[in-house]
């Protein structure tokens, strides 16, 4: 069994770019969550898919958007990138939804840098 | 709004003493988790706690929590140099199912 991992691991991009960050969830898992976490400071929940559906959503405005594939793995989109995007970027799976849905379980994550 | 609150936000521990990291929280929740983080890593899973009243324990680390009071406690008993990492506390809003909103972390360091 696979653990949930995440590419790339490092990321350097200036302001205005787009980037893709990827997830793949761990083996079983169909329901992947991103969280957003800043330099000293907690994870913030960034949005949520459950069978190639959005699932719910943090406060993050349309330029994060997401999609999910068919095998569950999961991308992580960002356009017109601001200097405060830089932050480590975490892709959690877990199995199922709402209330019957397992403990999550968080990759690597992917370090993004915004010049 | 759930909002949740760790304090304190840095705790310096000796080793071989006890120590206690709370988290409050706004709404009522179905699911409290505890996490720890080393620097430039990822989140490890700690606990999970489902009800009130629920203790966990794990080596050194104790879990608990009061649904009533919004309240759980992170206990370690006899701190080791092994501990020294970032915990955060972590709430499940009711029906959504793991989309957490996180505490903003206590930061340990056990000093020798």
């Amino acid at each position: 069994e696979t653990g949930v991992t995440q590419s790339p691991t490092h990321l350097i991009k200036t302001r205005g770019q787009q980037v893709t960050l990827r997830c793949s969830s761990q083996s079983g898992h169909n329901t992947v969550s991103w969280y957003q976490q800043a330099l000293g400071q907690g994870p913030q929940f960034i949005f949520q898919y459950y069978r190639e559906e959005e699932n719910g959503r943090g406060n993050f405005p349309p330029r994060f958007s997401g999609l999910q594939f068919p095998n569950y793995s999961s991308e992580l989109n960002v356009n017109a990138l601001e200097l405060d995007d830089s932050a480590l970027y975490l892709c959690a799976s877990s199995f199922g939804q709402g209330l019957l849905q397992e403990t999550q379980y968080f990759g690597p994550g992917t370090r993004l840098l915004v010049l | 709004e759930l909002k949740v609150e760790q304090n304190p936000l840095f705790l310096s521990m000796q080793e071989g003493k006890n120590y206690t990291i709370y988290c409050n929280y706004s709404t009522t929740s179905d699911r409290l988790y505890w996490y720890r983080q080393d620097p430039g890593k990822s989140l490890e899973s700690l606990f999970v706690l489902l009800s009130n009243g629920a203790v966990k324990q794990e080596g050194r680390l104790m879990a608990s929590l009061d649904t009533k009071a919004r309240l759980s406690t992170l206990h370690i008993t006899a701190a080791v140099h092994d501990l020294s990492a970032t915990y955060f506390c972590a709430v499940d809003q009711g029906a959504a199912g793991n989309k957490l909103t996180f505490g903003g972390g206590t930061r340990v360091l056990v000093k020798p």
